[in-house]
């Protein structure tokens, strides 16, 4: 079955330092790949996507992402954290290639000063 | 770009009574929309693919006869949760694919609460 696990619920980084956000996915298929940000009480931003191509994918706000397939992972990095980066973030993956998108548990990132 | 929309964002109903969410594709048509539920500080749990001029595809263990979803239009899909109750409070969410078919939009989200 398909599912996407995000192995850290919380994680505190220092303002300007850097960020890993891990995703694992489970999928049969080559994987459409997302990161979305969503802030309290807030819908959904896209941060970037992977369909196909370059496996360093680049995003919105200073975000990008690596496709690795030997490990099924799909991690999001930032070089130097903002405060304003304080959020919920949720990877997801498309199911056959699709809009129908399946999202992992979330990582709640919080930014110390 | 593409914009999806939702309506209400907020909403608070009786318990027993039945309301309806909007979720509006702006600037596109959208012949396929998604429906999501996320309680508090929790994932975003699909509940249904909403089909246009079809019937909806729900997801296991979503109760279709609680969680009507009508197609009518290219633009726009419905949620109707009826029958609510305490346990429905929940952030809904509807999302719909652009037209180049490799984008996904969502929409802001409607907040339900049932008292």
């Amino acid at each position: 079955a398909q599912s996407v696990t995000q192995p850290d619920i919380h994680i505190t980084v220092s303002e300007g330092a850097s960020l890993e956000l891990r995703c694992n996915y489970s999928y049969g298929a080559t994987p459409y790949l997302f990161w979305y940000v969503q802030s309290p009480g807030q819908g959904l931003q896209l941060l970037l996507k992977y369909f196909s191509g370059d496996t360093l994918v680049q995003g919105i706000k200073g975000f990008e992402a690596e496709f690795k397939r030997s490990q099924s992972s799909f991690n999001l990095r930032k070089p130097s954290v903002h405060w304003s980066d304080a959020a919920e973030y949720f990877c997801a993956v498309g199911i056959n290639q699709g809009g129908k998108l399946i999202f992992g548990q979330g990582t709640e990132l919080s930014v110390k000063p | 770009g593409a914009v999806v929309s939702q309506h209400p964002s907020w909403v608070i109903c009786k318990s027993g009574t039945s309301v309806k969410i909007e979720c509006r594709s702006l600037d596109f048509q959208a012949t396929t929309m998604f429906w999501y539920r996320q309680f508090p500080k929790q994932s975003l749990m699909l509940m249904a693919t909403s089909n246009e001029g079809s019937k909806a595809t729900y997801e296991q263990g979503v109760e279709k006869d609680k969680f009507l979803i009508n197609h009518a239009s290219l633009t726009l899909s419905t949620l109707t949760v009826t029958s609510a109750h305490p346990e429905d409070s929940s952030f809904y969410i509807c999302s719909a694919q652009g037209p180049s078919g490799n984008t996904i939009y969502f929409g802001e989200g409607s907040w339900l609460t049932v008292v």
